[in-house]
C-alpha cells in the first residue's frame, strides 16, 4: 500500500524568505499523481500544485514550485517570497493513476507553516 | 466551472441524535465523491468514497453511513451520534485524472 510521510510537523519562515516543505512517499507504481494542498484557518482545502509522475519537469505555480525526485520518492514544496497569507497547514497527497483500480487519495499528516512578520 | 457545496456549515447535535450532512457538485457529471473527517490540527481520514450512484465504499467501520441517491449528491448519515463523531467533515470530488477538489466543510460538535 502507498504511504505519504511529512516529517516536519511545523515550520517557520520569515516574511519574504523562502521555505521548503518535505514530503516522501512509498509506492511500487510507476504512474501516479502528487499534490500539495493548503488549508488556511478557514479549513477550506485549496490545491496549491500538482505533479504527474511521468513528467520530468518540476511543476511551478507562481511563487510555489516543487522538487520532484522520482527515484528518491521525494516531493518537496518550495515557497518563495513568503507572505503572511501563506500561513496554513500544508498537506502532501498521492493518487494512483486511473486504471489502477483505486480511487483513493493518500494524504500525509500535514506541516503547519508559520510566517513571521 | 465546477462547484461543490456542503451544508450545513456548522452543526451542534446532542449525543444519540441522528445526522445528515449533504454534499452536492455542480458543473460535472459522474464524479467520484469522497467524505473525509478531520480532527482539530490533524490529517484527513477517508470515511467513504463513491464512483457511481448507489456505489459506496467504506474505509472505516463506525456508526456512520453514506449514500449517493443522485449522480452529484453524496450524503453522510448516522442514526445515533457519538461524542467521538465530533470533527470537521469535508466532501470532495474528482474525475478521471483530475485533481480532487474540496467543499467548504461542516463543523460538527456532538455534546
Amino acid at each position: 500500500a502507498q504511504t505519504v510521510t511529512q516529517s516536519q510537523p511545523e515550520m517557520s519562515v520569515q516574511e519574504a524568505e523562502t521555505v521548503t516543505l518535505s514530503c516522501t512517499y512509498d509506492t511500487s507504481e510507476s504512474d501516479y499523481y502528487l499534490f500539495w494542498y493548503k488549508q488556511p484557518p478557514s479549513r477550506q482545502m485549496i490545491l496549491v500544485i500538482r505533479q504527474e509522475a511521468y513528467k520530468q519537469q518540476n511543476a511551478t505555480e507562481n511563487r510555489f514550485s516543487v522538487n520532484f525526485q522520482k527515484a528518491a520518492k521525494s516531493f518537496s514544496l518550495k515557497i518563495s517570497d513568503s507572505q503572511l497569507g501563506d500561513a496554513a497547514m500544508y498537506f502532501c497527497a498521492y493518487r494512483s493513476a486511473p486504471g489502477s483500480g483505486t480511487y483513493k487519495y493518500i494524504f500525509g499528516t500535514g506541516t503547519r507553516l508559520k510566517v513571521l512578520a | 466551472s465546477q462547484t461543490i457545496h456542503q451544508w450545513p456549515a456548522t452543526l451542534v447535535q446532542p449525543v444519540g441524535s441522528p445526522l445528515s450532512l449533504e454534499c452536492t457538485v455542480e458543473g460535472t457529471s459522474n464524479p467520484n465523491l469522497y467524505w473525509y473527517r478531520q480532527a482539530a490540527g490533524r490529517g484527513l481520514q477517508l470515511l467513504f468514497y463513491s464512483v457511481g450512484i448507489g456505489q459506496i465504499s467504506s474505509e472505516v467501520p463506525q456508526n456512520l453511513s453514506a449514500s449517493r441517491p443522485q449522480d452529484r449528491q453524496f450524503i453522510l448519515s448516522s442514526k445515533k451520534l457519538l461524542l467521538s463523531d465530533s470533527g470537521f467533515y469535508l466532501c470532495a470530488w474528482s474525475r478521471g485524472r483530475e485533481t480532487q477538489y474540496f467543499g467548504p466543510g461542516t463543523r460538527l460538535l456532538v455534546l
